[in-house]
């Protein structure tokens, strides 16, 4: 299947600062890649839907100024969680869906642990 | 909204044992649907993928049926083996476009 990584695996950081963290097709293009966000023991949620050189789309109640995301290429996906609080503390899991070939399939990332201390 | 549900939630059997987990889904106009294995603090592996005219998929051991008129899927487990032990997640898809929408997960625990 296609592969999808996640760049970094785990990060810890403070209150109050800013996370960037990227999510790259490496053997598709993906023109649309999508951003989850799993609490402990809860199922994956969607956060917004990221379009090759366009705005993202995001799910209600996701703030949009608080997680921006960038999707500047057909290969790379980008997600900064601005001015992170301990609420913000979860397993971010992007997904790129593969158009035309394999029934537009979703491939997901390794996801990327966060921890706002 | 799409809601998709699992049940049970979690479960434990003994190893070898035959297993069914249960999914639902209130729109029955899916695309496909999706079973997934996610073991602790790790990402998703797929295990089956079944489009709106198919009926089921089989791997290995595995085998998920779909009945899209009822709005329910079931993966199977054929004799059961510890390593078999994770979260087994269900989610669908609306349409081609739309991002797959998950379950909350079943736990599963399979003891030596």
């Amino acid at each position: 299947g296609a592969v999808v990584s996640q760049h970094p695996s785990r990060v810890i950081c403070k209150s109050g600062t800013s996370v960037k963290i990227e999510c790259r097709s490496l053997d598709f293009q993906a023109t649309t890649m999508f951003w989850y966000r799993q609490f402990p023991k809860q199922s994956l949620m969607l956060m917004a839907t990221s379009n090759e050189g366009s705005k993202a789309t995001y799910e209600q109640g996701v703030e949009k100024d608080k997680f921006l995301i960038n999707h500047a290429s057909l290969t790379l996906s980008t997600l900064t969680v601005t001015s992170a609080h301990p609420e913000d503390s979860s397993f971010y899991i992007c997904s790129a869906r593969r158009p035309a070939k394999a029934n537009n399939e979703q491939f997901f990332g390794p996801g990327t642990r966060l921890t706002v201390l | 909204k799409q809601e998709v549900t699992q049940i049970p939630a979690a479960l434990s059997v003994p190893e070898g044992e035959n297993l069914v987990l249960n999914c639902s889904f209130t729109d029955s106009a899916i695309y496909n649907l999706q079973w997934f294995r996610q073991d602790p603090g790790k990402g998703l592996t797929s295990l089956l993928l079944i489009q709106s005219s198919q009926r089921e998929q089989t791997s290995g051991r595995l085998n998920a049926s779909l009945d899209k008129s009822s709005g329910r899927s079931t993966l199977y487990i054929a004799a059961s083996q510890p390593g078999d032990s994770a979260t087994y997640l269900c989610a669908v898809r609306l349409s081609g476009n739309t991002p797959l929408v998950f379950g909350k997960g079943t736990r599963l625990s399979v003891i030596a």
